[in-house]
C-alpha cells in the first residue's frame, strides 16, 4: 500500500496552460510538502503545510497555489505554465514539522512544451 | 555561494570498493545531517541521519560530520551494484525545511 502517492506520474502540456497534481499520504502525518527537482537533480522546497496550514511559502511564482484540503492531501496548482517550469514535482511528508525524515512520492514529471 | 555543495559526479567504482561521498556547506547554524538515497526515477529515502559532529553507523553505511570544516561524508563498505544511486545530503536547522544538496551519482560495476 503506497504511503505517499502522487498523481499524474507524467503531464505533457502546452504553454499557458493550467495543471494540477494531487498528492496523498496515508502515514498519518501532519506536515506535507511540494518539492521541486529540476533537470540538474537540484531538490528545492517549494512549499509546506502543517495539519492543513500553510507554514512554508519559498520564493516561488505566485502561478503555483498549493492548496490543503485535509492533512492527507496535498494539492499543486499551476497557472499559465511557462517552458521553466518543466521539473519533477515530488510530494512528501513527514510526523510533524520538526524532523527532517520525509517520506516522498515516486515524483509528477511535467514537460512544458 | 550555494548552501550546500555536492560533487554531481557520477562516480563510478567497481563492486566491493570503499565509497566516499562528500558534501560542504555554509550554514553553520545546521545541526542535523541526513543522507538520502533517490534511485533512478524514484523519490528519494532517507538513508540515515547524525546529530552535530561524529560518526554513525549503520550496517554497511557510516555517515561523518566534521562542524569545524562544515564537512559532511558518508561512507560505504563493501559497494554493491545495489548501492547505485544518487546520494542526497541535506543538513538542517530544527526550524527549517531540508536543503539538499544536488546530490553525487555512484554507479558500482558489477
Amino acid at each position: 500500500d503506497t504511503a505517499v502517492s502522487q498523481t499524474p506520474k507524467y503531464l505533457v502540456t502546452q504553454m499557458g496552460n493550467d495543471k494540477s497534481i494531487k498528492c496523498e499520504q496515508n502515514l498519518g502525518h501532519d506536515t506535507m510538502y511540494w518539492y521541486k527537482q529540476d533537470s540538474k537533480k537540484f531538490l528545492k522546497i517549494m512549499f509546506s503545510y502543517n495539519n492543513k496550514e500553510l507554514i512554508i511559502n519559498e520564493t516561488v511564482p505566485n502561478r503555483f497555489s498549493p492548496k490543503s484540503p485535509d492533512k492527507a492531501h496535498l494539492n499543486l496548482h499551476i497557472n499559465s505554465l511557462e517552458l521553466g517550469d518543466s521539473a519533477v514535482y515530488f510530494c512528501a511528508s513527514s510526523r510533524d514539522s520538526g524532523t527532517g525524515e520525509l517520506f516522498f512520492g515516486e515524483g509528477s514529471r511535467l514537460t512544458v512544451l | 555561494q550555494k548552501e550546500v555543495e555536492q560533487d554531481p559526479g557520477p562516480l563510478s567504482v567497481p563492486e566491493g570498493a570503499i565509497v566516499s561521498l562528500n558534501c560542504t556547506y555554509s550554514n553553520s547554524a545546521f545541526q542535523y545531517f541526513m543522507w538520502y538515497r533517490q534511485y533512478s526515477r524514484k523519490g528519494p529515502e532517507l538513508l540515515m541521519y547524525t546529530y552535530s559532529s561524529g560518526n554513525k553507523e549503520d550496517g554497511r553505511f557510516t555517515a561523518q560530520v566534521d562542524k569545524s570544516s562544515k564537512y559532511i561524508s558518508l561512507f560505504i563498505r563493501d559497494s554493491q551494484p545495489s548501492d547505485s544511486a544518487t546520494y542526497l545530503c541535506a543538513p538542517r536547522t530544527g526550524r527549517r525545511a531540508l536543503t539538499f544538496g544536488s546530490g553525487t551519482r555512484l554507479q558500482v560495476q558489477p
